[in-house]
């Protein structure tokens, strides 16, 4: 498997701008995350989809952030409009729960920079 | 809420020298506990993963322990290699849960 595949690797934009990052989780897996880290907060948890479904979005900054998972094998973040201090690397995970412990794989993440 | 902390934030050791990586956490109602290592620019890759029943996963030169009820949890690494130099970041979930809390890593090199 190639493992989680994100796109893009980098992205710079211009305040106000949309931005779209998009994940394929490993096939197979039930459950995908999307974190985000920065040098300030480190690692945070911002959305967690079960099934395609979203199962906790508590850690979405901002109605400015949403994303969407249209079927098991692809997911979509998108921050609209775009905010210098949403600059940070946005990793894509997944994992295959069936109760107890699962080791989450994460993609490589995208680097997103807003001017 | 959940606090999880690293320390050192950064360490230097020359090659061959074992490698001891602490980590702490603040609520002992943990389910488990994941260390993760994190190349530059590239997402994390898990390497051990410690339920809370358990005291201690090995797998190769790598070694973590778990003590739950002090809030601690051990990663060592015997006969560091350059090879090792990376962010390691450990991670609790609070139960069976998804919701990992991380530490903010230590920043590990080693010298050839």
């Amino acid at each position: 498997d190639a493992g989680v595949i994100q796109s893009p690797r980098h992205e710079v934009t211009e305040m106000g701008q949309e931005v779209t990052l998009r994940c394929k989780p490993i096939s197979g897996h039930n459950s995908l995350f999307w974190y985000r880290q920065t040098m300030m907060r480190g690692l945070e948890l911002l959305i967690y989809f079960n099934n395609n479904v979203p199962i906790d979005d508590s850690g979405m900054p901002e109605d400015r952030f949403s994303a969407k998972m249209p079927n098991a094998s692809f997911s979509t973040l998108k921050i609209q409009p775009s905010e210098p201090r949403d600059s940070a690397v946005y990793f894509c995970a997944s994992s295959l729960r069936i109760g107890g412990a699962s080791v989450e794989y994460f993609g490589p993440g995208t680097r997103l920079t807003v001017l | 809420k959940q606090e999880v902390t690293q320390i050192p934030a950064a360490l230097s050791v020359p090659e061959g020298e074992n490698l001891v990586l602490n980590c702490s956490f603040t609520d002992s109602a943990i389910y488990n506990l994941q260390w993760f290592r994190q190349d530059p620019g590239k997402g994390l890759t898990s390497l051990l993963l410690i339920q809370s029943s358990q005291r201690e996963q090995t797998s190769g030169r790598l070694n973590a322990s778990l003590d739950k009820s002090s809030g601690r949890s051990t990663l060592y690494i015997a006969a560091s290699q350059p090879g090792d130099s990376a962010t390691y970041l450990c991670a609790v979930s609070p139960s069976n849960d998804y919701k990992l809390s991380f530490g903010a890593g230590t920043t590990v090199t080693v010298r050839a």
